[in-house]
């Protein structure tokens, strides 16, 4: 059974630019989440979708959003890059959102993101 | 707050001797909690859960225990090797997402 899957591996972007990033649940999952991990700041919560709906979101700014497909598959966007927003983003998979009823929250290897 | 610590940011052991990895949340209200283990260049990796209802948890080589009186986390790990050298995050369930904890460098010497 294949994990959760992100794409793509590494990306360098320009300050002002916009990024897409992709994440493919594990099979079955309907709860996709998204992560971001700086030296800094550790791993923190940008948003959470089930079925296709956002059920919560963390305190990023307007420019970090994203959107879940019928097929659970998720993407999530960065628009007008700052050099702050370098760091390894993150997808997790679930069966249950926010693993409620003690469903395991599984993770990809991240996407890694410099902004120059 | 909304807070998951960890109380020693690097450990060092001896191969073969066990490891503590201690945790402390703040939220009395969460039910959930998981530790992951992440490598260089890797995400987190699944390692062990343990609900609220629950004191200990054991799995190959790692037990978590819970004590809900202090609101403190910790992982053991037996035997560790030099494999299970990585960052180890706690994170706990709270409105639906993850709250992790800052991560315990361990440090595996053969």
């Amino acid at each position: 059974k294949a994990g959760v899957t992100q794409t793509p591996r590494y990306l360098i972007k320009t300050r002002g630019q916009q990024v897409t990033l992709s994440c493919s649940p594990i099979s079955g999952h309907r709860s996709v989440s998204w992560y971001q991990q700086t030296p800094g700041q550790g791993l923190q919560f940008l948003f959470e979708y089930f079925s296709e709906t956002q059920r919560n979101k963390g305190n990023f700014p307007g420019r970090f959003s994203g959107r879940q497909f019928s097929n659970s598959r998720s993407e999530m966007n960065v628009s007008t890059l700052e050099l702050g927003d370098s760091a390894l983003y993150l997808c997790a998979s679930s069966l249950s959102p926010g693993g409620l009823g003690g469903n395991t929250i599984y993770f990809g290897e991240g996407s890694w993101l410099t902004v120059v | 707050g909304e807070s998951v610590g960890l109380h020693l940011p690097t450990l060092s052991v001896q191969e073969g001797d066990n490891s503590i990895i201690n945790c402390a949340y703040s939220n009395s209200a969460s039910d959930y909690f998981i530790w992951y283990k992440q490598e260089s260049g890797k995400g987190p990796q699944f390692i062990i859960d343990i609900r609220s209802n629950m004191d200990k948890r054991q799995g190959q080589r790692v037990t978590v225990l819970l004590n809900k009186t202090v609101k403190h986390l910790s992982l053991q790990i037996a035997a560790t090797q030099p494999g299970d050298s990585a960052v180890y995050f706690c994170a706990e369930t709270q409105g639906g997402k993850l709250i992790f904890g800052q991560g315990t460098e361990l440090s595996v010497k053969p």
